[in-house]
């Protein structure tokens, strides 16, 4: 298994409040992304980075900031947690030396927002 | 707007059953992917189609990726309730690393 690790697994915070979401790798990979899934979504991109300080908007970024300075660990941050970011978040891992991405998941962190 | 669209969302089928899910965008891909999920984990990687065309097997399940590089789609032969699980398509193009994900189809499996 990829050495992708989320903290915490579970939280329960309340609005308004800022929450930071940690992943960490061991794999040296250049890519890492995160996800939320909901009910009927799949996964929708957050946010990713293809390298230290680099980073991109995703399909759902709003409310959500990212900052990746070092390789192994990329962090999530909800400056302001909204009851609508209740949601089970997924980090992920690839590199490309294929010519192609190929993501590897960690376990997830459920977030509530109360 | 989800630029991979998946069908269908959920599916129930007696064990021994055959099914097909789809993928399907207007947009091309580089890449297209298969995973699968079970409940409180994360997905797991199952396949990776790049040619056009192309068809890979997996014991019982087979993908195949269209010749326009727009769809994908996953057969199962003779479904078993260790099937169950959601699956997912996911597209990636070139190097850039972005990866964007269907809405997955939730399959059940019953003995």
């Amino acid at each position: 298994d990829a050495g992708i690790t989320q903290s915490p697994r579970h939280k329960v915070t309340e609005t308004g409040t800022p929450v930071t979401l940690r992943c960490h790798q061991t794999e040296n990979h250049r890519y890492m992304y995160w996800y939320r899934q909901d009910p009927g979504h799949g996964l929708r991109l957050i946010h990713y980075s293809y390298g230290v300080k680099d980073t991109d908007k995703g399909e759902v970024s709003d409310g959500y900031s990212v900052s990746r300075s070092k390789t192994e660990d990329f962090l999530l941050t909800l400056e302001s947690a909204t009851s609508s970011q209740t949601s089970v978040y997924f980090c992920a891992i690839s590199e490309s030396d294929r010519g192609y991405i190929e993501a590897f998941f960690g376990q997830g962190t459920r977030l509530t927002v109360v | 707007t989800q630029l991979l669209e998946q069908s269908p969302q959920f599916l129930s089928i007696q064990e021994g059953e055959n099914l097909t899910v789809y993928c399907n965008s207007s947009s091309v891909f580089s890449s297209l992917q298969w995973y699968r999920q079970e409940p409180g984990e994360g997905p797991v990687l199952l396949v990776t189609v790049v040619t056009g065309g192309e068809v890979k097997k997996l014991k019982r399940l087979t993908f195949q990726f269209g010749d326009a590089r727009k769809d994908s789609s996953l057969h199962i032969t003779a479904a078993q309730p260790g099937d169950t699980g959601l699956y997912l398509c996911a597209g990636g193009r070139g190097q850039g690393g972005k990866l964007i994900f269907g809405q997955g189809t939730e399959l059940s499996v019953k003995p």
